[in-house]
């Protein structure tokens, strides 16, 4: 049971570079989230999903753009890549149990922009 | 708006020794309570959560925490820690002014185990 799988793991991206953040899940979760970690600020959520096809925005979602087009996929865009954009990349699921449900983590991948 | 904190960026306590990693919330309503560790480049796991009832909860690897309404805190602890419980610990509540779909998260608390 692969649980939350994320591609790629690592990335070194040149400002204004583009890239994408694929996240996969085989749970059948409602939900899936992005979050950023960043040292000594916890994980901040990026965008989240409560479905397919739907898509809201978090805390922090300037310069990132997300899709669901099939409900185990969930994938995170940069555009044009930004220094500020580099962090860890956490990906997360969760059944869609109202409140209660917790969250399965991916391994993270780390970006880095130069 | 509904928060967590974790007072501690750090605890350091001897292997065998009692442990406790503090965290209080601020919520409207009735707090939906979560711990997570992650172990070094790793994403997190789930340890244990508060919903309802019991105000003691008991978690994975030997961990409990202690829900206190009067004190709004959720301290995680464990009675005997091992060196191999060296992690970060993240607290958290599901944000259920926005339905519920949010969850937050505090600043996380470093624990070392010394042996």
């Amino acid at each position: 049971n692969a649980g939350v799988t994320q591609t790629p793991k690592f990335r070194v991206l040149k400002t204004g570079q583009s890239m994408t953040l694929l996240c996969a899940q085989d749970m059948n979760h409602e939900y899936m989230y992005w979050y950023r970690q960043d040292p000594g600020m916890g994980l901040r959520l990026i965008h989240y999903s409560v479905g397919e096809g739907t898509t809201a925005k978090g805390e922090v979602p300037d310069g990132y753009n997300v899709s669901r087009l099939k409900k185990q996929n969930f994938l995170l865009g940069l555009e044009s890549a930004a220094p500020s954009q580099t962090s860890v990349y956490f990906c997360a699921s969760s059944s869609g149990t109202g409140n209660t449900g917790e969250l399965f983590f991916g391994e993270g991948s780390r970006l880095t922009v130069l | 708006a509904q928060s967590v904190a974790q007072p501690e960026d750090q605890v350091n306590v001897a292997e065998g020794n009692p442990l406790t990693v503090k965290c209080t919330y601020s919520v409207s309503g009735n707090p939906y309570l979560f711990w997570y560790v992650q172990y070094p480049n790793r994403g997190l796991q789930f340890l244990l959560k508060y919903i309802t009832g019991d105000n003691l909860v008991k978690g994975s690897y030997g961990f409990e925490a202690e829900f206190n309404k009067s004190q709004t805190s959720f301290h995680l602890k464990k009675p005997s820690a091992l060196v191999s419980d060296s992690a970060l610990y993240f607290c958290a509540v599901r944000d259920i002014n926005t339905g519920g779909f949010k969850t937050i998260f505090g600043a996380g608390t470093r624990l070392f185990v010394k042996a």
